[in-house]
């Protein structure tokens, strides 16, 4: 069955640095793979969708790459700020429908 | 405009009864899943409408939940003969039409069932 898999530990990182966050996936052969912000209490947030035909993909200060040989997203957020921290989830998805990794928790520290 | 709403925001029931979820889709939106969130853990998919096709129901637990779209739009989730394990935030998301290969969800606040 598919398995999707984030850091399931809390990253904390210092305010300004990047902040890395990996998603790797299983069994499974995604058209697309969207990131999700969810902050406590609240329902998850939209951020950014990439394609499989896409390397790379930039908003603002965020930057995902997707390799479909090695089954894995990365997600990085530079100058990092304290308004960023959240759990940050990945859902890689074919059509309409999303499977959600579990999410890693992300805390920048002032 | 407005975004996606759900309610009650919470609901306390006791084991053994039904509990209704509302959802109420962004307007135009064609798509509509229903998620459960239990505490510390990701979201797991329950059951996803789009438009007048035949809901796919894949995810649904057991045959207690299940889920009606009235008029494409409004959706209630119904668990009859609640369990404690119920208990978790569910979650409704609404998405535009496949046409325009735009798959982002937009998620309401939740309801945060809690099954005593």
């Amino acid at each position: 069955s598919q398995k999707i898999e984030q850091n399931s530990e809390a990253l904390n990182i210092q305010e300004g640095k990047t902040a890395t966050l990996t998603c790797n996936y299983t069994n499974y052969s995604p058209a697309y793979l969207q990131w999700y912000r969810q902050d406590p209490g609240r329902g998850p947030v939209f951020l950014l969708l990439i394609r499989e035909n896409e390397k790379e993909k930039r908003k603002e200060r965020l930057k995902v790459t997707f390799d479909t040989t090695l089954k894995q997203s990365l997600f990085h957020i530079t100058a990092s700020q304290p308004a960023d921290s959240a759990t940050y989830l990945c859902a890689p998805g074919g059509g309409q429908k999303v499977t959600f990794g579990t999410g890693t928790k992300l805390q920048v520290i002032p | 405009g407005a975004g996606v709403s759900q309610s009650p925001s919470n609901k306390v029931t006791e084991k053994g009864k039904d509990v209704e979820l509302r959802c109420d889709p962004i307007s135009g939106h064609t798509a509509l899943y229903w998620y459960r969130q239990s505490l510390g853990q990701g979201l797991e998919f329950l059951i996803y409408f789009q438009g007048n096709s035949a809901p796919d129901k894949s995810g649904l637990p057991s045959d207690r939940f299940s889920a009606e779209r009235t008029g494409g739009s409004v959706s209630t989730l119904t668990i009859q003969r609640t369990q404690q394990e119920d208990s978790a935030v569910y979650l409704c998301a609404s998405s535009q039409s496949k046409r325009s290969h735009s798959y982002e969800q937009y998620f309401g606040p939740g309801t945060r069932l809690t099954v005593t």
